[in-house]
């Protein structure tokens, strides 16, 4: 899978929105983006996935750059419960191999401040 | 709600004493996964089950072992665990599908004295 790269940690005001940018610029062509976000002594939960078009579902928007070397998360109205730490994963969307793995990075903790 | 169950959300074991935790599962979803995710680091996955065909990381250390007894349960067992074992416990499922997103448990965050 390809690496990715997040920044460590990002600030973002309640009610404004958050744009959490990920770097994958070795990402193949069946590789997804997919989104992660574990919030403090919970488990993480799954936000949201991609392959080159931009996608939006109840929780946020992903928007993938055309080359797809980069993509941003975005929460439209960030509250205080959307402070967590995101991971960005690039993962192959096929059955078989490895394919099934989530490797997760250092990920992005986003604190949402009043 | 369907969901990810993991008991007990906190253990405590002493060094070199064998421990279990348990992971049960509402969404009949036919993988389920352990994962370890030490103080300030990203989950690592552990192995995982495709129904009853278990799975091992190659870096897994043979201290844990999984046992699933249906598709609804899943356990982890540490043998012998030592102090560095001390970590949270992540239990996921997915369905076999290409690029199926993982639930994920609250974790067990076990202590070793």
């Amino acid at each position: 899978d390809a690496k990715t790269t997040q920044p460590t940690s990002m600030d973002c005001a309640e009610g404004r929105a958050a744009n959490l940018p990920c770097n994958h610029s070795t990402i193949s062509g069946n590789e997804y983006v997919y989104w992660y976000r574990q919030i403090h002594s919970q488990g993480p939960q799954y936000i949201i996935h991609g392959l080159k078009n931009n996608e939006t579902n109840e929780m946020a928007s992903l928007i993938i750059t055309e080359d797809r070397k980069s993509s941003t998360l975005i929460l439209p109205h960030a509250t205080l419960r959307d402070t967590a730490v995101y991971y960005c994963i690039v993962r192959v969307a096929e059955s078989g191999g490895s394919n099934y793995k989530l490797t997760f990075g250092k990920g992005t903790l986003l604190t949402v401040n009043p | 709600d369907a969901m990810v169950i993991q008991n007990p959300r906190y253990q405590v074991t002493q060094f070199g004493k064998p421990v279990t935790l348990s992971c049960s599962q509402t969404l009949n979803h036919n993988v389920m996964y352990w994962y370890q995710q030490k103080s300030s680091q990203a989950p690592k996955l552990l192995f995982h089950y495709y129904d009853k065909d278990f799975n091992n990381e190659a870096d897994t250390p043979d201290n844990f072992q999984s046992r699933r007894p249906n598709t609804s349960f899943c356990f982890l067992d540490i043998r012998s665990p030592g102090l560095g074992d001390a970590a949270m416990y992540l239990c996921a499922t997915s369905r076999w599908t290409a690029g199926a997103e993982q639930y994920f448990g609250p974790g067990t965050r076990l202590t070793v004295t």
